[in-house]
């Protein structure tokens, strides 16, 4: 079946530290896979995607690259801000029934302190 | 553009009482979703319409009903709905699927509902 993985939060850091949050999936097929963020009180924004093995998805200084053959898609920044502070969702992108399915992972809190 | 508005931002209603929440893009988007999330829970899938058509329900109870009046809009009815239902209510859309790779999906800010 289709499944993701996230590691537990929170995953605390000081400003300016090297963030790395593991994401590993299960799937058949081809499919995508995303990191959507979600700050509070707010809905999911999409934060970066990558179609196909070895694509690297980046974004706001977020990159992370889709591995076929440790079926990872690990997100990782070089310098978080205390902005940086949210919920962040991988996510698989699956056909099922004829129609795009989202499969997400658990969420991993980051909490960025000054 | 790739804005999903979704109104009202938040809601309170009683066991009794018959609401509905609206959800809106004008991206051209095909897909439209429905997404329930609980605190500290990832968002769970309750329906899709693919072209103005129901093509998954994930088992949700009937005191949901959804509506997809146009290809821009989308409407979640509700009747009857207990305290547990209460949750954060979010609504996405995607482009048609061309191809073999999946869409992103561009979810809306979402309406907070509770239940008394």
């Amino acid at each position: 079946g289709n499944s993701v993985t996230q590691m537990e939060g929170p995953v605390t850091l000081s400003e300016e530290a090297f963030l790395t949050i593991n994401c590993t999936y299960t799937a058949t097929g081809y499919p995508s896979l995303f990191w959507y963020v979600q700050y509070p009180g707010e809905g999911l924004q999409l934060l970066l995607k990558a179609t196909k093995a070895d694509d690297k998805g980046s974004n706001k200084g977020f990159e992370a690259t889709y591995r076929k053959e440790t079926t990872s898609f690990h997100l990782e920044k070089g310098s978080v801000q205390v902005s940086d502070s949210a919920v962040y969702f991988c996510a698989l992108g699956v056909w099922s029934y004829n129609t795009d399915k989202l499969i997400f992972g658990t969420g991993t809190r980051l909490q960025v302190f000054p | 553009d790739t804005e999903v508005t979704q109104t009202p931002k938040h809601l309170v209603m009683g066991m009794t009482n018959k609401k509905s929440l609206k959800c809106e893009q004008h991206m051209g988007h095909r897909a439209m979703y429905w997404y329930k999330q609980k605190a500290k829970k990832p968002p769970e899938l309750m329906f899709v319409y693919s072209y103005e058509k129901l093509s998954i329900n994930e088992s949700v109870p009937s005191r949901f009903s959804p509506e997809c009046p146009n290809s821009s809009l989308l409407n979640l009815h509700l009747h009857a709905l207990q305290p547990e239902d209460s949750a954060l209510y979010l609504c996405a859309s995607s482009q048609d699927r061309q191809g073999a790779m999946p869409y992103e999906q561009y979810f809306g800010p979402g309406t907070r509902l509770t239940v008394t």
